[in-house]
């Protein structure tokens, strides 16, 4: 699965709009984009996801470039609940093997009042 | 529907002991994970199943055990605990058909101390 970058850490006002960023280069054509965040050591929750369409859903949206090399998680007004670590997956889906889940080290949103 | 079930979510073991970590699913899921993760990291995927009967070795398999007797459960074992293995556990299962695009649902974790 290919590898992604995304900042270590973001802050955001409370009822603003927060955009992550998400660099994967590297992406085959194979390989969908997955968001999940984790809130203060929970268990990792699903967000989002897509393939090369801009994605929507209660949660968030997920902008996907046309070139596929980059994306931007959309959380529309954030809440302090939102705080969490946000994580950017490359995950292929059509290997015959499990499709597994490698977690960089995320981004770490903080909003703030 | 509980969802992903871990057992037990604390526990603290001895350099040597051996115990073993339980995960439950009511999704009928195929796929199940056992990740760990260790303080200000991501999760690193130990060892993974894609149906009953079926075990294979993910990231950082050593130290570890796994058994898939039934659908639903996957163990994870540690036959003689060390301080490395001090760590939070998460378990996640999935559908593993292809056409079905959908994410993984996680527990809540256990949260391991070996002394």
């Amino acid at each position: 699965d290919a590898k992604t970058t995304q900042p270590t850490s973001m802050d955001c006002a409370e009822g603003r709009a927060a955009n992550l960023p998400c660099n994967h280069s590297t992406i085959s054509g194979n390989e969908y984009v997955y968001w999940y965040r984790q809130i203060h050591s929970q268990g990792p929750q699903y967000i989002i996801h897509g393939l090369k369409n801009n994605e929507t859903n209660e949660m968030a949206s997920l902008i996907i470039t046309e070139d596929r090399k980059s994306s931007t998680l959309i959380l529309p007004h954030a809440t302090l609940r939102d705080t969490a670590v946000y994580y950017c997956i490359v995950r292929a889906i059509n290997t015959g093997t499990a499709s597994k889940l490698t977690f960089g080290t995320g981004t770490r949103l903080q909003v703030t009042l | 529907n509980a969802g992903v079930t871990q057992t037990p979510k604390f526990r603290v073991l001895k350099t040597g002991q051996s115990m073993t970590l339980l995960c439950a699913q009511d999704m009928n899921h195929e796929y199940m994970y056992w990740y760990r993760q260790d303080p200000g990291m991501g999760l690193r995927l130990i060892h993974y199943s894609v149906g009953e009967g079926t075990t294979a070795k993910g990231e950082v398999p050593d130290g570890y055990n796994v058994s898939r007797l039934k659908k639903q459960n996957f163990l994870l074992g540690l036959e003689s605990a060390a301080p490395s293995q001090t760590s939070v556990y998460f378990c996640a299962s999935s559908y593993g058909r292809r056409e079905l695009n959908t994410e993984a649902f996680f527990g809540q974790g256990t949260r391991l101390t070996v002394v």
